[in-house]
């Protein structure tokens, strides 16, 4: 296993647009988190999955944000009428339970510049 | 509310010497667990050390050390002999001990090296 992949790495899009980014976790991590990081900022947790249950959700997340997680393997985030203010990496980590060393394992990120 | 706090944006060191990170967090929590990840430049987040806040003992990877001062609230990570491999951002991260491995991050603080 190659570790946690996102995909796409880079996406510019127009204001309006609606865009979505993948994540494949770590293949025997049941917990995958979705975290946004802006310029000079350190990753703010957006939400996280345990299996294909959603269990906690940030309120920076709004309503044009949706993540999902089919059958707990890979999983999608969703932007729609996407905002300017939505410029940011998109960062997707997995861990496994029960909880051993807490580490995150994280991915490259989904850099989105809306223009 | 935890929140963490880097007061340092900035940092830089020769190789071979030795530099240190500084973090404060707030909680009101007495189980957690605390982070330093590195993030080079365009790479994922990796994690350089942990430390659990029962343990009296600071934790210690190869070059890299903390100074944990559960009273103060106080994490600070120290790199011995620094190597140009280490230049990166250094977030420092808090997750409390109950059922979430959600991560609250410090803004960071890029570290440079000089050969």
């Amino acid at each position: 296993d190659t570790g946690v992949s996102q995909d796409p790495r880079h996406k510019i899009t127009k204001r309006g647009q609606n865009v979505t980014f993948r994540c494949d976790p770590i293949s025997e991590h049941n917990r995958l988190y979705w975290y946004r990081q802006t310029l000079g900022q350190g990753p703010e947790f957006l939400t996280y999955f345990q299996n294909e249950a959603q269990l906690e959700k940030s309120r920076l997340l709004s309503d044009r944000f949706s993540a999902e997680r089919p059958k707990g393997s890979f999983s999608t985030l969703e932007i729609q009428r996407t905002e300017q203010g939505d410029s940011a990496m998109y960062l997707c980590a997995s861990s496994s339970t029960p909880r051993g060393t807490g580490e995150l394992f994280f991915g490259e990120g989904s850099r989105l510049t809306v223009l | 509310a935890q929140t963490v706090t880097q007061s340092q944006p900035e940092m830089s060191v020769q190789e071979a010497e030795t530099v240190t990170l500084s973090c404060t967090y707030d909680t009101s929590e007495s189980d957690y667990y605390l982070f330093w990840y590195k993030q080079p430049p365009s790479r994922q987040m990796i994690l350089v050390i942990r430390q659990e806040a029962y343990k009296q003992q600071n934790a210690t990877e190869n070059r890299f050390s903390v100074n944990f001062q559960k009273a103060a609230k106080s994490f600070s990570l120290k790199i011995s002999d620094s190597q140009l491999g280490d230049a990166a951002m250094y977030f420092c991260a808090y997750r409390n001990g109950y059922n979430t491995d959600k991560l609250i991050f410090g803004t960071g603080t890029r570290l440079q090296v000089f050969p």
